[in-house]
């Protein structure tokens, strides 16, 4: 099983639609979460770090569940700006700052 | 901008042969941070430095090194270049060693190995 998994998409979908991604970590020792925004042939850029109680930024909202181990990130009133790939991103708790990148969700933005 | 730098851009290297990537650190940054990230693939962790001293390695051959220096800059060594080494190789700088410190990338630099 991979550490950090996800589904690669991609996802079309119009303007204005609500889109939803989901991520599964194995390691139940985790202690940071984020979601990375990476724009085609760009570096990763961090979109937002995920928390417990679940935080919204905008259009954009991230939950986590430690129980069943995945992290959700749900983008409302889609713009064709969205477009670009999403990482799901797991720190560990060990003594350096490792952290695993799931390997990425597509989305594309339809007019 | 980050403020993370990384040089060269784009670099074309044969097979067996030996190749220096750079990376300027955002100021006041202690840690780096180097990922290997193939077409379509996510950041793969290669090692980490923390005052100038390797802070963990992910799963790669001995054939990857690297060096921090004083001011915190860093280099990455690939000895042996394979073809499957050809990648887009990012660097990330952040300060201290807590779990949650969000990490800054430079733009990378894209390596193809034939």
């Amino acid at each position: 099983r991979k550490e950090v998994e996800q589904d690669p998409g991609p996802f079309n979908v119009p303007e204005g639609a609500t889109v939803a991604f989901n991520c599964t970590y194995s390691n139940s020792a985790s202690q940071s979460f984020f979601w990375y925004r990476q724009d085609c042939r760009k570096e990763p850029k961090l979109l937002m770090s995920v928390y417990s109680s679940g935080n919204e930024d905008g259009r954009f909202t991230a939950q986590l569940n430690r129980a069943s181990q995945y992290i959700s990130l749900l983008i409302r009133d889609s713009k064709l700006s969205d477009s670009a790939t999403y990482l799901c991103v797991v720190g560990d708790s060990g003594g350096y700052q490792k952290v695993t990148f799931g390997t990425g969700t597509k989305l594309q933005v339809i007019p | 901008e980050t403020g993370v730098t990384q040089s060269p851009t784009h670099l074309i290297k044969t097979r067996g042969q030996q190749v220096t990537l750079r990376c300027s650190s955002q100021s006041g940054h202690n840690t780096v941070s180097w990922y290997q990230q193939a077409l379509g693939q996510g950041p793969q962790f290669i090692f980490q430095y923390y005052r100038e001293e390797e802070n963990g390695r992910g799963n790669f051959p001995p054939r990857f090194s690297g060096l921090q220096f004083p001011n915190y800059s860093s280099e990455l060594n690939v000895n042996a270049l394979e073809l499957d080494d050809s990648a887009l190789y990012l660097c990330a700088s952040s300060l201290g060693l807590q779990g949650g410190t969000e990490a800054f990338f430079g733009q990378g630099t894209r390596l193809t190995v034939v």
